[in-house]
């Protein structure tokens, strides 16, 4: 699976738009994007996946450039309620010889809103 | 549907005893993940199951550690005999399917274990 490496943590305020990159430059073709958001005592929780270009859902964006070394997560107007880590992961998670079916946590970014 | 469901939500243990944390998948999900974290170590992944057959425990830190799944709505991780530094933070994941595109991962709310 391929590394990534995310910022360990990062300080936000309350409205403001948050970006945390991931980067993974030996990320595989086959491999895919997924973000994960864990808050203080609780599981984590899928946030959005991506392949390249742009994703967006309900609750975040996510940037993929062309090279697909590095990804962004854009979490808009952010709250106290988005303190949480977040967790970037990439791996074949569709098929494929290499694909064991597993999810492989990094280190995540802590982000820490402020009032 | 209630989500993964795992017990006790804490637990406090002396060394030496046997522990057994218990989970229970999301109906109709044929993965289960074991997770351990801790602030060193961060998540990592103990032990999958698909169809309720071990697929990888290579992250099973040493013959201490055991789980099983006896049915398709229960799996139970067991330590013994159990260490102060396996005092974490246990959680249990389900998925549908093999975790691929628009699949994802459903975590339980943990185990908060001590050994003393």
């Amino acid at each position: 699976l391929a590394k990534t490496t995310q910022p360990i943590s990062m300080d936000s305020y309350e409205g403001q738009e948050v970006n945390i990159t991931c980067s993974h430059n030996n990320i595989a073709t086959n491999d895919y994007i997924t973000w994960y958001q864990q808050f203080p005592s609780q599981g984590p929780r899928f946030i959005i996946q991506g392949y390249k270009t742009k994703v967006t859902n309900e609750v975040a964006s996510l940037f993929i450039p062309a090279d697909r070394k590095s990804s962004t997560l854009s979490l808009p107007r952010v709250s106290l309620s988005d303190t949480a880590v977040y967790y970037c992961l990439v791996g074949d998670f569709e098929g494929g010889s290499g694909n064991t079916g597993k999810l492989i946590f990094g280190q995540g970014t802590t982000l820490q809103v402020k009032p | 549907d209630a989500g993964v469901i795992q017990s006790p939500r804490h637990e406090v243990t002396e060394m030496g005893q046997e522990v057994t944390l218990r989970c229970k998948p999301i109906s109709g999900h044929d993965y289960l993940f074991w997770y351990r974290q801790t602030m060193m170590r961060g998540l990592e992944l103990l032990i999958y199951f698909n169809n309720n057959v071990p697929i990888d425990d290579s992250g099973m830190p040493e013959d201490r550690f055991s789980a099983k799944m006896p049915n398709a709505s229960f799996s139970t991780l067991k330590i013994q005999p159990s260490e102060p530094r396996d005092s974490a933070v246990y959680f249990c994941a389900s998925s549908f399917s093999p975790l691929g595109v628009g699949t994802e991962a459903f975590f339980g709310q943990g185990t908060r274990l001590t050994v003393v």
